[in-house]
């Protein structure tokens, strides 16, 4: 299973929005509608961010929002925080469970 | 409070073989799947093995597949994995990871602290 497609990196400034985009094919993100994404800080373990495209766990601000189109699924950061700086990890369902490559987000 | 606490890793040499577990507390551990996802070093998160609710289905990756079994005891809510013919490509940081669902839909919303396992001679 080949992981999922995401840009190695992406900035914002504090305030800003900021869309992170995780492309897979119709056999994962385009044909199922579990896709999860994950904050994950150096050294720590992975936070659930979003679950099943666009619903978000107890206690993740809603500042954090999930959609999909197609084969692409998309996290989008609103109103940017430097506590938002991390790696960012989309996931899909596939049979199995195959994740992103990883977005490196940087709050300028 | 929810947890899972995995231990077992450590430093073996290639064909070597180590067993992690994952203990867990907080919820009712047989009703959930639970993956194991592993990070090499700068790398991305890897699902490596995942387990149904009740044990009947289990998940392997191909890199693994055939070196590595998945097992869980849900009467002492612990998981499993064991390992055997290590190689250097399996050094990493080792999570368990709760699943939302009895099956692994993706959604892992507690995850443990990670053990290290380092194959190197």
């Amino acid at each position: 299973q080949s992981a999922l497609t995401q840009p190695r990196s992406v900035s914002g400034s504090p305030g800003q929005s900021v869309t992170i985009s995780c492309t897979g094919t119709s056999t994962d993100v385009g044909g199922y509608d579990y896709v999860s994404w994950y904050q994950q800080y150096p050294g720590k373990a992975p936070k659930l961010m979003i679950y099943d495209v666009n619903k978000r766990p107890s206690g993740v601000p809603d500042r954090f929002s999930g959609s999909k189109s197609g084969n692409m699924a998309s996290l989008t950061i609103s109103g940017l925080q430097a506590e938002d700086e991390a790696d960012y990890y989309c996931c899909s369902y596939a049979g199995n469970v195959v994740f992103g490559g990883g977005t490196n987000l940087t709050v300028l | 409070e929810v947890q899972l606490l995995e231990s077992g890793g450590g430093l073996v040499q290639p064909g070597g073989s180590l067993r992690l577990s994952c203990a867990a507390s907080g919820f009712t551990f047989g009703s959930y799947a639970i993956n194991w996802v592993r990070q090499a070093p700068g790398k991305r998160l890897e699902c490596v093995s995942s387990i149904t609710s009740s044990g009947a289905s289990t998940y392997y990756a191909d890199s693994v597949r055939g070196r590595f079994t998945i097992s869980r005891d849900n009467s002492k809510n612990t998981l499993y994995l064991q390992m055997n013919s290590l190689r250097a490509e399996d050094t990493a940081v080792y999570y368990c990871a709760k699943d939302q669902r009895s099956w692994n839909s993706g959604g892992m919303d507690v995850w443990g602290q990670g053990t290290t396992v380092t194959v190197s001679s």
